[in-house]
């Protein structure tokens, strides 16, 4: 069982480009989550989904958008990269969105927009 | 919007010492409180966790934390960290349908 996987681990990417960070988990979790981690700043939560074809904002979600066409996958998208999208991000899920289900994390993809 | 705040940036303790991290959270109403842990080149992976019942939860590897409801905080403890518990910190806070982490706590276990 992988767990969360997550793809690509890291990319460099010019300012205005497209992309898209990739996120499956096989563990048939309702809720998925993506985070970014910036030093200082810790994890903050960008956008979640409570099950498959529902998505919600989180705290940071400007510039990024999600979408949740089967339970195992979660991509999250930057339409137009700008350089304050340098982070880490993470993705995780949960067996429900309430905040008694432990959320399960990926590795991280560390992306760096010049 | 809810803000967690860690106030120990960086910890370093001689194997043995008793360790304490400090977590609070802005603001009341129900809320569910969470511990995560990162070791080195690990995933963040689940301490311990809080929602409802008795304020003091054990976790794993012999890792404690206290809610006090008045005091709006959530911190953690063990008696007597190890070297293998060199990692950093997280402490989470859910309430609705947002979590919000803290900046973390760099913990460094000199043997």
């Amino acid at each position: 069982i992988a767990g969360i996987t997550q793809a690509p681990t890291s990319q460099i990417l010019a300012a205005g480009r497209r992309m898209t960070l990739r996120c499956t988990q096989d563990m048939r979790h309702n809720a998925m989550y993506w985070y970014r981690q910036d030093l200082g700043l810790g994890l903050r939560l960008i956008h979640y989904s409570n099950t498959a074809g529902t998505t919600g904002k989180g705290e940071v979600p400007d510039g990024y958008s999600v979408s949740r066409a089967n339970t195992d996958d979660f991509p999250l998208t930057l339409a137009s990269a700008v350089p304050s999208q340098t982070s880490v991000y993470f993705c995780a899920s949960s067996n429900g969105l309430a905040g008694d289900n432990e959320q399960f994390f990926g590795p991280g993809t560390r992306l760096t927009v010049l | 919007a809810q803000s967690v705040s860690q106030h120990n940036h960086h910890v370093i303790l001689s194997e043995a010492a008793s360790l304490e991290l400090g977590c609070n959270y802005s603001y009341g109403g129900t809320v569910n409180l969470f511990w995560y842990v990162q070791y080195p080149g690990q995933h963040l992976q689940l301490l311990l966790k809080y929602f409802s019942g008795d304020p003091l939860v054990k976790g794993i590897k012999g890792f404690e934390a206290e809610f006090i409801k008045s005091k709006f905080s959530f911190n953690l403890r063990k008696p007597s960290v190890q070297w293998s518990d060199t990692a950093e910190y997280f402490c989470a806070v859910n309430q609705g349908n947002q979590f919000y982490f803290g900046t973390g706590t760099s913990l460094t276990v000199i043997p």
